[in-house]
């Protein structure tokens, strides 16, 4: 079975400075994983995602993930926060097309002036 | 493009009423799916379609829920009758022929039970 961990329910950086959101995924087989941001009152919108190509992805805003299989780990990363980061970003996994795509419970980005 | 289209955007009951939500995927897309977001969680899967087939229904409290997609485009999705601990978002996604797994995401309803 699939599942997906944040390991922070929260974290609070100063602006300008770096921005580390944790996930660990498991999965029987190799995985599809994606990150998603939720902006207050805002839709769900998709910042990045690794599906068995290069193992660095790049995803708007200047956001990035590395896929690391021998951590079973996908963390999100940024090297500069601005304070229009603030928002709820959601660890996403999914085997294949057609299973389950599983939300981690997420991690709420506060930034501090 | 056209997003995906949800409504009503909030919807307050009370206990043991019955409400139905309405979805509208981007055209096109075969697959809808149907989340429940409860205050401080992440989406929660209720029912996967693809087309007007049901792919996953594994976490669809099916005494009280139920979903249909007949023509294999809109929506819709009831609770009857509600309870309070159904007081959440009810988020419709859809997606692009399978294999791509990118989520688009409608604005949501938000429930309210009282």
């Amino acid at each position: 079975a699939q599942s997906v961990t944040q390991l922070d329910s929260h974290v609070s950086v100063s602006e300008g400075t770096p921005v580390l959101l944790r996930c660990n995924y498991s999965s029987s087989y190799s995985p599809s994983l994606f990150w998603y941001v939720q902006h207050p009152n805002k839709g769900l919108q998709l910042l990045l995602k690794y599906t068995s190509a290069a193992t660095l992805v790049k995803g708007i805003n200047g956001f990035e993930a590395e896929f690391k299989k021998s951590e079973t780990s996908f963390h999100l990363t940024k090297p500069s926060a601005h304070m229009s980061d603030a928002a709820e970003y959601f660890c996403v996994v999914s085997v294949n097309s057609a299973s389950k795509i599983i939300f981690g419970s997420g991690t709420r980005l506060s930034i501090r002036p | 493009e056209a997003g995906v289209a949800q409504s009503p955007r909030y919807k307050i009951i009370e206990k043991r009423q019955s409400v139905a939500f309405w979805c509208n995927p981007i055209s096109g897309h075969a697959t809808l799916y149907w989340y429940q977001q409860i205050l401080g969680q992440g989406p929660k899967l209720l029912i996967q379609f693809q087309n007007n087939g049901v792919v996953d229904d594994s976490q669809l409290p099916k005494d009280r829920f139920s979903a249909e997609r007949l023509k294999g485009v809109d929506s819709t999705l009831k609770i009857q009758p509600a309870k309070l601990e159904d007081s959440a978002v009810y988020l419709c996604a859809s997606s692009a022929p399978v294999g791509r797994q990118k989520l688009f995401f409608g604005s949501g309803t938000q429930l309210s039970v009282l």
